[in-house]
């Protein structure tokens, strides 16, 4: 029943190696989420997708590359690891628009996936 | 200048204890504002939306001042349950939350 779901919830990994992050949404949203939240607890978005669409892309090294298959599934492909990629990655899903226009905010958190690169 | 600034605290209170947690912005075209609550090793989940009018749930407060770019949450009778960090969060133009560092709150018994 989990409403947004992340795997592994742990990934423990050596300097150079490519991991991917999994995310799915069971509640039917249409925008979906990475955040990045660092050894300082500091969360910074990282990629939105919107209906499959890549709408938000910060200012993230290109070895990360996000993939949506669907609108329920938004995956993060980390090539050649670093050190400085150890962190906590969070998925996250709304529902940017309603079915008579309203815009909601709220945004629905995975579990997060603890990344350390050794 | 950060987005969003928060006092990271930690603020120790005991139970029963009224708290207050500020927060400021330096986007001023920021379009909604949130308090999200973060327990230890968890996923943010949000505790309020922030409204202009200011609103209540139960023993939190939260108020907005725009002109001042300013966020408050007010916790009253503060109980063991509430200890976690609390991330001001505001809402941009691209549906991206920006998230402040976290006030860490611990009640104590």
């Amino acid at each position: 029943d989990t409403a947004v779901s992340q795997t592994p919830k742990y990934l423990v990994t050596q300097m150079g190696n490519d991991k991917s992050i999994k995310c799915e949404q069971n509640l039917g949203h249409d925008t979906m989420y990475w955040y990045k939240q660092d050894s300082k607890k500091f969360l910074k978005i990282m990629f939105s997708y919107n209906n499959k669409e890549l709408i938000i892309n910060e200012t993230v090294p290109n070895r990360f590359s996000p993939k949506s298959p669907d609108k329920a599934h938004l995956n993060l492909h980390i090539n050649s690891l670093e050190l400085g990629d150890s962190a906590v990655y969070f998925c996250a899903s709304s529902q940017d628009v309603g079915l008579a226009g309203e815009r909601y905010n709220e945004q629905f958190f995975g579990p997060g996936t603890r990344l350390t690169v050794l | 200048r950060k987005e969003v600034e928060q006092d990271p605290g930690p603020f120790n209170v005991p139970e029963g204890a009224t708290v207050a947690f500020n927060c400021t912005y330096s986007n001023s075209a920021s379009q909604s504002f949130f308090w999200y609550r973060q327990d230890c090793r968890k996923e943010p989940k949000l505790l309020m939306s922030v409204y202009s009018s200011g609103n209540e749930d139960g023993r939190f407060t939260a108020q907005l001042n725009r002109a001042s770019q300013y966020i408050s949450l007010l916790i009253r009778d503060s109980k063991l349950s509430d200890s976690a960090t609390y991330l001001c969060v505001v809402l941009g133009g691209r549906r991206a939350l920006t998230f402040g560092s976290g006030t860490r709150l611990q009640v104590q018994p």
